[in-house]
């Protein structure tokens, strides 16, 4: 049972260049999100998923697109990268009900850099 | 509008007691959780408060007061491995969509 895992760790690119954030859960969760974080911003909510096919705009969506063709995988684009998308990006997912003992379980995340 | 406001840096020694304060405006208010983020990890779950009154898990606990937008995180017996950030989320919408605030970087030290 890995989890929710992330593919790249790190990736640098450079202004105007595209790539896919892989989101990738084995618990059979329903809803999947993906968040940004900044130093001294905290998380901010990029895009979510509330199941196989369906996704919703976050806090900050400008400047991604998001997929999520199989319930296991989210899927995060960058279209034409900007240095303001410099982050941490973290990948979530949970069960639709929450209760006392769990919530969303985080992936490693993944430390990207535009140049 | 939606805000969670907590301070930004906390120091502690090792063996103390410390409390992390953390206030909330959001609608559809419906639990406040907190998260432990080591640097360079994962944010992973500590409690959830839903009613008012405290949680007890271990050496943490959490407090919340809905009337008062006011939540606590409690940590007892401080060992450095607790040097870490705290982050303060709370239910926005529908969907479990979470608000996190900044977060609160406690530093414990000998």
């Amino acid at each position: 049972n890995a989890g929710v895992t992330q593919t790249p760790k790190f990736r640098v690119l450079k202004t105007g260049q595209s790539m896919t954030l892989l989101c990738a859960q084995d618990m059979n969760h329903e809803y999947m999100y993906w968040y940004r974080q900044d130093p001294g911003m905290g998380l901010r909510l990029i895009h979510y998923s509330v199941g196989e096919g369906t996704t919703a705009k976050g806090e900050v969506p400008d400047g991604y697109n998001v997929s999520r063709l199989k319930k296991q995988n989210f899927l995060l684009g960058l279209e034409s990268a900007a240095p303001s998308q410099t982050s941490v990006y973290f990948c979530a997912s949970s069960f639709p009900r929450v209760d006392l003992t769990d919530t969303q379980y985080f992936g490693p995340g993944t430390r990207l850099t535009v140049l | 509008g939606q805000n969670i406001d907590q301070p930004t840096e906390m120091t502690a020694t090792e063996g103390a007691i410390v409390q992390i304060n953390c206030t909330y405006q959001t609608s559809g208010f419906n639990g406040l959780f907190w998260y432990q983020q080591h640097a360079g990890e994962a944010p992973t779950f500590l409690s959830y408060n839903v009613l008012d009154g405290l949680e007890e898990k271990g050496r943490f606990s959490s407090f919340l007061s809905r009337s008062k937008g006011y939540s606590y995180l409690l940590l007892k017996e401080l060992q450095m491995k607790d040097s870490a950030s705290y982050l303060c989320a709370a239910f926005s919408g529908g969907y479990n969509k979470l608000i996190f605030g900044a977060g609160t970087r406690l530093a414990v030290h000998p």
